[in-house]
């Protein structure tokens, strides 16, 4: 997991709540990645960021917002919107100058009652 | 896109045997293949890649190979340990959008 850190571990949130899952890197990484990962459905890119205060749609950003204000930060916010939000997230990042190489945090698994 | 596919989904072999994945892409533009160790509950680890520049690369008991015409590669593991057990995942760049694409994962058993 290295200097990337997901909190927290677990989180439980009601329907139609909002919730916002925290990514942290102290790595000096430009780029930063969002994932969900479902059972059998391997690792789907959310959203990701290869500079400050600007970020790029994946292949399943529906439902789903991200901010980077800081290098070290890309919060991401599972809105109401979000059809099927119980999943296990994954947030990476990439050092300088090599973004196709990605490391990952721990994860942070949203489960919605 | 790019598009990523992985086989076997499962695979279980006993300890000391050899076990091999093999994935597939379609982009002939990608360069750069890693594969992925998952334990549960955690994390994916980086645990070996290639470029296109090479066909094989070792890491002790890992290697992976890659056969650019046919687009195809494939993760080896020799000599499996019962702390092999895990779900595998290989990916294919797209260095023009500079994102990875991942294949479904195959969890591997390593009985003792």
């Amino acid at each position: 997991d290295g200097g990337i850190t997901q909190s927290p571990k677990y989180l439980f949130r009601k329907e139609g709540q909002n919730v916002t899952l925290s990514c942290e890197q102290n790595l000096n990484h430009d780029a930063m990645y969002w994932y969900r990962q479902d059972p059998g459905q391997g690792l789907r890119l959310i959203y990701y960021s290869q500079i400050v205060n600007d970020f790029q749609k994946g292949d399943i950003a529906e439902g789903y917002s991200v901010s980077r204000e800081k290098k070290e930060s890309f919060p991401l916010t599972v809105t109401s919107a979000q059809k099927n939000p119980t999943a296990f997230y994954l947030c990476a990042s990439s050092p300088p100058g090599d973004e196709t190489t990605q490391y990952f945090g721990p994860g942070t698994r949203l489960t919605v009652l | 896109g790019e598009n990523v596919e992985q086989h076997p989904s499962t695979l279980s072999v006993q300890e000391g045997d050899s076990a091999v994945i093999k994935c597939t892409y379609s982009d002939s533009a990608s360069n750069y293949f890693p594969w992925y160790k998952q334990e549960l509950g955690k994390g994916p680890q980086l645990i070996i890649d290639i470029r296109s520049n090479v066909g094989e690369k070792k890491d002790q008991r890992i290697a992976v190979t890659l056969n650019k015409t046919a687009k195809h590669f494939s993760l080896h593991i020799t000599e499996t340990q019962p702390e092999d057990s895990a779900v595998y995942f290989c990916a294919a760049e797209d260095s023009t959008l500079g994102r990875l694409y991942f294949g479904r994962g195959t969890q591997l058993t390593v009985w003792p």
